[in-house]
Parts: structure tokens; sequence; C-alpha cells
């Protein structure tokens, strides 16, 4: 167990640029999530998926934002356009799905995105 | 809407006394779960307790125990004998059955050497 594993850990671009983060899982678990967190708030869902599937995405991610999970694996999180209010803390967190639910989310290190 | 509420942004207490965070949620679900997260600074998030709603009794792991009323819909969260390494932000979670994790804001606690 590597743990959840984000690249990269910090990114720093312009406004109007693309950005995309990398999320590895652990291996075993099928169920992976976005997070979205600025300083000093919780953590806020973005979307999540359960294999390959994208399951359910949040009302708060703008069609500039786009997820991916291509082969159940590895998870890659887009931002087009880029805007100084995206700057926040990604976070990638995954889980196995089990019969019993209180499997807790195991996060990652985060991806610190600053926008200039 | 299914929400938490940590009414607590920013505690200290002093080391090895006792410290309660409080944590409500709002939800119709009657099978649902809860934890607390702890968040030290500049450090990954990590599992520090949690709890099934089907069950009265209320988890203990170590010095950190919870305090579980259903009806209120109240989950507080009990720090005892607390550690310089106990600083951190920590966060209440809910889980309904099946569906993603909410998280609260969060209550930032500094233990006081």
């Amino acid at each position: 167990d590597t743990g959840v594993s984000q690249d990269p850990r910090h990114k720093i671009t312009k406004r109007g640029q693309n950005v995309t983060f990398r999320c590895d899982p652990i291996s075993e678990h099928n169920r992976l999530y976005w997070y979205r967190q600025t300083l000093g708030q919780g953590p806020e869902f973005l979307t999540y998926f359960q294999n390959e599937a994208q399951l359910e995405k949040s009302r708060l991610l703008s069609d500039r934002f786009s997820a991916e999970r291509p082969k159940g694996s590895f998870s890659t999180l887009e931002i087009q356009r880029t805007e100084q209010g995206d700057s926040a803390m990604y976070l990638c967190a995954s889980s196995p799905r089990t019969g019993n639910d209180n499997s807790p989310l195991h996060f990652g290190n985060g991806t610190r995105l600053t926008v200039t | 809407a299914q929400t938490v509420t940590q009414s607590q942004p920013e505690m200290s207490v002093q080391e090895a006394e006792t410290v309660t965070l409080s944590c409500t949620y709002d939800t119709s679900e009657n099978n649902y779960y809860l934890f607390w997260y702890k968040q030290p600074p500049s450090r990954q998030m990590i599992l520090v307790i949690r709890q099934e709603a089907y069950k009265q009794q209320n988890a203990t792991e170590n010095r950190f125990s919870v305090n579980f009323q259903k009806a209120a819909k109240s989950f507080s969260l009990k720090i005892s004998d607390s550690q310089l390494g106990d600083t951190a932000m920590y966060f209440c979670a809910f889980r309904p059955r099946d569906d993603k994790i909410i998280f609260g804001k969060g209550t930032r606690l500094h233990i006081l050497p």
C-alpha cells in the first residue's frame, strides 16, 4: 500500500491557461474522489468515480472542469481557461467499495494550484 | 440538502487537558456513517474515528471518543489527555449510504504547551 499519490504537488499558472492534475489511488480501491479545499475551509466535493464510471459531479463544477478515469485506475482533473478563483488545494481520495459503507477515504497530499 | 455544521472555528487547550469538538448534521436518512478527520499543518488528511448510525455504542479509539446523539443529529469528538501532536484542523464528515462524504468547515485546534 503506497498510498494515494497526486502529481504535481504545486502548480502555478497564468489566468486563462489549462492545467491537468493526476491522481493514482491505492491499487485495490475502486472508488476515487476529487475535492477542492480553500484556505481554512473544509473539502468541497467535486466528483467521484466507481471504476471508470463517473457517478456524480457537483454543481460547483463548471463546464471548465472535467475529470476522467479511463481504465478505472488513475484519474485526471483538467481545468480549462483557469481563473483566479480556481486557486485552491485539489485533493484526491480513494476508498474500496465494499458492502460496508463505513470505509473511510484515504487522501493524497493534494495539488496546490495558484492562478496568477 | 445534507449539511454538516461545526460551530467552533478555533479552539485552544493546554496540553494534557480534555477537549470536545462539536458537530451537527442535517439529513433525512436513517442509515449513514459519520467520521472525524484530522489535517495537521501542511500534511495530509487522516481518519481519526468513525461511527455507524445504526450502532448505539459510541466509538472509541485510544484517546479519541465520540458522543453520538442520533435524535439530536449531533456527533462530537472528545480528545482526552491532549498532546502537542493533536494540533490540527479537525473535520466532521457525513456519508449517506453508498454516497459521497460531505465535510464540515472544520475546527482549528491548538494544543498549548
